[in-house]
């Protein structure tokens, strides 16, 4: 069993359009968390969600929305896509909120054309 | 954001050979971590560092918590194929919102 599972691995879109990307973790983690790996490899978190709680990394456009429907699920969805939010995206967990332990999925590569 | 100082950005070596590289910051850290990025798939925690001084060892990788607090450096022990990746660093500073602080990467590549 995958640990951090994510879907789709590869979403081809088109400017404009609102898409989501889903995560699941079964390792009973408290926290999940999403980053982006843009082309030059950088790990910019997006945000991280722990019992409820919403911390946003404050540079995140607000096109780019977590929603959290339990503890074992974060899915991200991203409005009005834009050419430079192509990117691979990653979701990650951890069993509490301060620690650097983190498990990460496979990934998700978006393209926007 | 932040973002720590991780050296050399690549790194082009012989099967066998050891390889070292570092993160260096500004500010004191509390953690430092060290993650392996295979192609196509997501970070994997190699090892964790949680006090000033620590040396830590995980099969031919060994990893030191910088006894200033600002920087952490990872070796490798006679290299082999599959250590072929990206290396990254990650940190945390300690602020409120708890983020970790990650390193640019370091690319590992072995010359056949």
């Amino acid at each position: 069993d995958t640990a951090v599972s994510q879907t789709p691995k590869y979403l081809v879109t088109q400017m404009g359009n609102d898409k989501s990307i889903k995560c699941e973790q079964n390792l009973g983690h408290d926290t999940m968390y999403w980053y982006k790996q843009d082309s030059k490899k950088f790990l910019k978190i997006m945000f991280s969600y722990n019992n409820k709680e919403l911390i946003i990394n404050e540079t995140v456009p607000n096109r780019f929305s977590p929603k959290s429907p339990d503890k074992a699920h974060l899915n991200l969805h991203i409005n009005s896509l834009e050419l430079g939010d192509s990117a691979v995206y990653f979701c990650a967990s951890s069993h509490i909120l301060r620690t650097g332990e983190l498990f990460f999925g496979e990934g998700s590569r978006l393209t926007v054309l | 954001g932040q973002q720590l100082n991780q050296s050399p950005q690549s790194m082009f070596i012989q099967e066998g050979e050891d390889v070292s590289m570092n993160c260096t910051s500004s500010s004191i850290f509390n953690t430092w971590l060290w993650y392996k990025q295979d192609p196509g798939e997501g970070p994997v925690l190699l090892i964790a560092l949680y006090k000033a001084g620590e040396l830590t060892s995980n099969g031919r990788l060994t990893a030191q918590f910088g006894i200033t607090r600002k920087d952490s450096f990872l070796n490798i022990s006679a290299s082999i194929p599959s250590d072929v990746g990206i290396y990254f660093c990650a940190g945390d500073s300690g602020d409120s919102n708890y983020q970790l602080i990650w390193g640019a990467g370091t690319k590992l590549i072995i010359k056949p």
